[in-house]
């Protein structure tokens, strides 16, 4: 099966760094990926890894490390827009190849 | 580029009814997806469509829920009988081919149910 944690709850304030971690069993690795999600809105699609390091878009950056089954995503200079569930998702190859499981999701609140 | 498009966006029901869900994907997308988003959790896969051929219904009640995507293009998502557990997002989701490697899934707003 496949056992994915995350944080539930994050808060911060404005023009600080968070940074939501992850970390997950799984079999059959195929790619971590970080959605973001406004309340009431889809989730919409942020990074990805599938290889160990760390990739920056921007203000935003994702980190994997395989063998520790761990990713964490790097939230820099906080907006009041970044409040939101950050859901870590990850890839699974073989019989079950595009399907995603989703952990249950980190709430951030940006304070002023 | 127009996105996922999903209705309706809201759902009232009585419990024993049924109910039908739409999914428009992202045009050009092979495949497509039924994901259930219980308040609080994250989405977990009912059923995952490449094309008009079902690729993974494990996790679909097969007792209450049924899905189609006749022309592999536009899907429907059906429960019937409702129960009060059913309660929740119903999202769907569309990639280029299945999410992988440098393939990611778009999602649509969704269509929140509510059973009572």
């Amino acid at each position: 099966g496949q056992n994915i944690d995350q944080p539930t709850e994050m808060t911060a304030t404005e023009g600080a760094i968070v940074q939501i971690n992850c970390t997950y069993q799984t079999s059959g690795f195929n790619g971590l990926f970080w959605y973001q999600q406004h309340a009431g809105e889809a989730p919409t699609f942020l990074s990805y890894n599938v290889l160990d390091g760390l990739e920056e878009k921007g203000r935003f950056s994702s980190f994997l490390s395989r063998s520790k089954g761990y990713s964490y995503l790097l939230l820099k200079e906080l907006q009041m827009k970044d409040s939101a569930s950050y859901l870590c998702a990850v890839g699974h190859r073989g019989s079950t190849l595009g399907r995603l499981y989703f952990g249950r999701g980190t709430q951030l609140t940006v304070w002023p | 580029e127009a996105g996922v498009a999903q209705s309706p966006r809201y759902k009232i029901i009585e419990k024993r009814q049924s109910v039908a869900f739409w999914c428009n994907p992202i045009s050009g997308h092979a495949t497509l997806y039924w994901y259930q988003q219980i308040l609080g959790q994250g989405p977990k896969l009912l059923i995952q469509f490449q094309n008009n051929g079902v690729v993974d219904d494990s996790q679909l009640p097969k007792d209450r829920f049924s899905a189609e995507r006749l022309k592999g293009v536009d899907s429907t998502l059906k429960i019937q009988p409702a129960k009060l557990e059913d309660s929740a997002v119903y999202l769907c989701a569309s990639s280029f081919r299945q999410t992988g490697v440098n393939t990611e899934a778009f999602f649509g707003q969704g269509t929140r149910l509510t059973v009572v």
